[in-house]
């Protein structure tokens, strides 16, 4: 089942914060969050595994929270390089479980 | 990270043509690929999984005889759109897990088959 990302879009100036929100209504075993620039493929930012845990680096972190089946990516003091689409993968198992993506959060930053 | 390739990256083809995009895993082995496509503006919907020596694993409403997935060895799994028709016409992308014991859980994609079917 496709999890639900919010926003669907946000316009950001430089140097604001975001938050982008990936839930799901079954249980997940790990969530994979991607950034997708126009024309091209998606590119791994990180992957947060159930058992509940955050990760970072630089200014973009991501948490999940298992007992809501819900994942966030931070994006602080975002910078133009920021823009793009987000989107969350998840999996409800470990192994070789294909992904299933949200419809994406469409993320501008502006000067 | 792991590096997964895609070949071709753009191919224009007319209708009623066959098309054949080979997706290879360059450092690392995988038992299992994903094929998945994506429409202008709209999120990745997987096709198909690629299985290294047995057959792919459609989704619903995927036509297996249309896109035939063939994963010959542990680092290349293709997948050939037969008899191409404009609707076809999409961005392909494939992604791949390490398969070896430690692997971790990140899968990676490759850079992408922009198909235009004329």
């Amino acid at each position: 089942q496709q999890p639900v990302q919010s926003p669907q879009a946000v316009i950001l100036r430089e140097g604001e914060d975001a938050v982008i929100n990936c839930s799901s209504s079954k249980a997940l075993y790990s969530v994979h969050w991607y950034r997708q620039k126009h024309g091209e493929a998606p590119v791994f930012l990180m992957i947060l595994l159930k058992g509940g845990e955050q990760k970072g680096h630089d200014k973009i972190s991501a948490s999940f929270n298992e007992k809501k089946q819900q994942s966030s990516l931070y994006l602080t003091a975002s910078q133009l390089s920021y823009s793009g689409t987000y989107f969350c993968g998840t999996a409800r198992s470990s192994g070789n479980t294909p992904l299933v993506f949200g419809k994406g959060t469409r993320l501008s930053v502006i000067a | 990270g792991a590096v997964v390739s895609q070949h071709p990256s753009r191919v224009i083809c007319k209708s009623g043509t066959s098309v054949k995009i080979e997706c290879r895993s360059l450092d690392f082995q995988a038992t299992t690929m994903f094929w998945y496509r994506q429409f202008p503006k709209q999120s990745l919907m997987l096709m198909a999984t690629s299985n290294e020596g047995s057959k792919a694993t459609y989704e619903q409403g995927v036509e297996k005889d249309k896109f035939l997935i063939n994963h010959a060895s542990l680092t290349l799994s293709t997948l050939t759109v037969t008899s191409a028709h404009p609707e076809d016409s999409s961005f392909y992308i494939c992604s791949a897990r390490e398969t070896a014991s430690g692997g971790d859980e990140t899968q990676y994609f490759g850079p992408g088959t922009r198909l235009l079917v004329l």
